[in-house]
């Protein structure tokens, strides 16, 4: 079965630094993979997915991830970080099997400090 | 424009009452998906629909039920059986196909009083 695993469930970065949050999958055939974002007492919102086309995926608000199939890794990364990134991110794999059912990460909590 | 839509945005229940909280969406998807949110705990699937007139069971899906009658509308009702029912509750969308992603909506938070 597949799953998902996030490596560090709070993360703070200075202003202006590099944000990489780590994803991990298990699945036993080529996955879909996702990130999303949600904002406090919001929805979650999609920033980027995979599916299997370039394994590098950029999204929104300068958002990207690599899709590394030999470390079975979708880390996200933005190069410098802003204030309103601040929110909770979730890593999604799709479960493959007959149905669309999402497998979700615990989410990593985003602070950014000025 | 289209999308999905939650109701009420909070919600108070005392104990012992059943309550429904709504979600209906306009994206003409045929899945629909009802999450549960809590503190450190990520998003639990409580119960999910494929198609009309049918559903099934998520991993926690106890004192929880649910309808499918229209395509646009899956309503959750927690019931008193449901001993912990306070939480941020999200409904989720997605056409066919596992590429699709899902589409969520903004949520309800239910608070027991």
């Amino acid at each position: 079965a597949q799953s998902v695993t996030q490596l560090g469930s709070h993360v703070s970065v200075s202003e202006g630094a590099l944000v990489l949050l780590r994803c991990n999958y298990s699945s036993s055939v080529p996955p879909y993979l996702f990130w999303y974002v949600q904002y406090p007492n919001q929805g979650l919102q999609l920033l980027l997915k995979y599916t299997s086309a370039a394994t590098l995926v950029k999204g929104i608000n300068g958002f990207e991830a690599e899709f590394k199939k030999s470390e079975t890794s979708f880390h996200l990364t933005k190069p410098s970080a802003h204030m309103s990134d601040a929110a909770e991110y979730f890593c999604a794999v799709s479960d493959n099997g007959a149905t669309n059912k999402l497998i979700f990460g615990t989410g990593t909590l985003l602070a950014v400090q000025p | 424009d289209g999308g999905i839509t939650q109701s009420p945005k909070y919600l108070f229940r005392k104990e012992g009452q059943n309550v429904t909280l709504s979600c209906e969406q306009n994206l003409n998807h045929d899945a629909m998906y009802w999450y549960r949110q809590d503190p450190g705990q990520g998003l639990r699937l409580i119960y999910y629909s494929q198609i009309v007139n049918d559903f099934q069971k998520g991993d926690i899906a106890e004192g929880y039920s649910v309808s499918r009658e229209k395509k646009e509308s899956f309503p959750l009702t927690v019931t008193s059986a449901q001993k912990n029912p306070t939480a941020f509750y999200l409904c989720a969308s997605s056409s066919t196909g596992t590429a699709s992603g899902y589409t969520f909506g903004s949520g309800t938070r239910l608070t027991v009083v």
